[in-house]
């Protein structure tokens, strides 16, 4: 079945402890991304990536950093996670190359930053 | 880089009436258009997309449709049903250069009985 899987859904943790939320997909897509949901201010990017190796910043990185060393992987780490990231996270991967480009979301990942 | 303008960010609508969701775009390379579904606690969904070389695009009871002039799409969905009750986000890209998605700030509709 194809799909995109984060990890962990749920997550609390406290100011400064590091924390990684995995993502990997199984449709081969070249395009990934990250995106946080708050309240009345939609879906904002965060990171996107093109290809292995290829990452880019979307409207809102700060406190965030990513990587793509292998095309089905995207994990966002937060180094030192302060409140304002508590937010809900989507990962998205689409075909990319110019592809028919429907976005493909994770079930999501509820953080809380206390 | 890509601006999107959706309104109105909450929509009250009669079951069975119609419900129109308006988006903005700022970047001419913008050439495709989709949307997307939210559905309480779950993740978005895509329900219909557009591209720059069609005027209008109809699956069922959701049409699309697209003024490349103007720079506007909107969402039409009639004959509305509970169901329909969601968040529904409007997103332009430009296939052409970088695949990047932008999204509009979501539209909370609620179909009252």
């Amino acid at each position: 079945e194809a799909q995109v899987t984060q990890n962990p859904r749920y997550l609390i943790t406290v100011t400064g402890k590091k924390l990684t939320v995995t993502c990997s997909q199984n449709m081969n897509h070249e395009y990934m991304s990250w995106y946080r949901q708050d309240p009345g201010l939609g879906l904002r990017q965060i990171y996107y990536s093109m290809n292995v190796e290829v990452t880019d910043k979307g409207d809102v990185p700060e406190g965030y950093k990513v990587s793509r060393k292998e095309k089905r992987n995207f994990p966002l780490i937060l180094e030192s996670p302060s409140p304002n990231q508590t937010s809900l996270y989507f990962c998205a991967s689409s075909p990319g190359q110019g592809r028919d480009t429907e976005a493909f979301f994770g079930q999501g990942t509820r953080l809380t930053v206390v | 880089g890509e601006n999107v303008e959706q309104h109105p960010s909450t929509l009250s609508v009669q079951e069975g009436d119609s419900a129109v969701i308006k988006c903005t775009y700022s970047d001419s390379a913008s050439n495709y258009f989709p949307w997307y579904k939210q559905e309480l606690g779950k993740r978005p969904q895509l329900i219909i997309d557009i591209r720059s070389n069609v005027g209008e695009k109809k699956d069922q009871r959701i049409a699309v449709t697209l003024n490349k002039t103007a720079k506007h799409f909107s969402l039409h969905i009639t004959e509305t049903q509970p169901e329909d009750s969601a968040v529904y986000f409007c997103a332009a890209s430009s296939t052409d250069r970088d695949d990047k998605i932008i999204f509009g700030k979501g539209t909370r509709l609620h179909i009252l009985p």
